[in-house]
């Protein structure tokens, strides 16, 4: 059973341009979470999804960030214009009802 | 949620027994007591979740006094391969699973050497 499942690995952009971060669940998962990881910090919840739902996205900036969970496909963190202050450690989690939230290893975007 | 308080680093040497306390004096009545492991450049992983007295399983144990105000969380005979930060974390429901945001502190840093 593969764990979750986050791409790409590493992601470069420059100032202005668009970063989209995917994240496919856990098998048999319908709740996703994105969080952001700054250097020497713990993660920061950005956004809580379920097929098709936003459910909570009191840590999602007010602009120019996005998330969608599609009932077909992977999940989509989506950062518009980005700039150098983006530059983080973006984590993906799923679970199931009553089970711990289970993390992929990561998407690091550099902005140059 | 009730904020967490932990060693910002600790550390230890090949087969030794390691305990990290957190403490929690704000716990709530369901609040559960979580912890998770991080390595450099991976993702938290989940270790163990108690609600009060003492769990274990193949890798851990957490010990929670009957006050709840504190936890443990104990490794036995750590290794190199040891090395992360671990994080504890409270919440309710049980926390961490579908529903509850977790929220991540700083963590303590654990130095395994030989």
């Amino acid at each position: 059973n593969a764990g979750v499942m986050q791409n790409p690995r590493h992601l470069v952009r420059r100032r202005g341009q668009e970063a989209r971060l995917r994240c496919s669940p856990m098998k048999g998962h319908s709740h996703v979470y994105w969080y952001r990881q700054l250097p020497e910090e713990g993660l920061k919840f950005m956004v809580y999804l379920q097929k098709e739902n936003i459910i909570d996205e009191s840590g999602m900036p007010k602009e120019r960030f996005s998330a969608e969970f599609p009932k077909e496909g992977p999940s989509i963190l989506r950062i518009q214009q980005v700039v150098r202050g983006d530059s983080a450690a973006y984590f993906c989690a799923s679970s199931t009802t009553g089970e711990p939230q289970h993390f992929g290893d990561g998407t690091r975007l550099s902005i140059l | 949620l009730a904020k967490t308080t932990q060693p910002i680093s600790m550390d230890s040497y090949e087969g030794q027994e390691v305990n990290i306390t957190c403490s929690h004096n704000n716990i709530a009545t369901n609040d559960y007591i979580t912890w998770y492991q991080q390595f450099p450049s991976q993702g938290p992983r989940f270790i163990i979740q108690g609600y009060k007295t003492k769990v274990t399983n193949e890798v851990a144990s957490l010990f929670i006094p009957a006050d709840r105000k504190s936890s443990t969380l104990s490794l036995p005979r750590v290794s190199l391969s040891d090395t992360a930060v671990y994080y504890c974390l409270v919440g309710d429901l049980p926390y961490g699973g579908a529903t509850n945001k977790l929220i991540f502190g700083t963590g303590t840093l654990l130095a395994v050497q030989p």
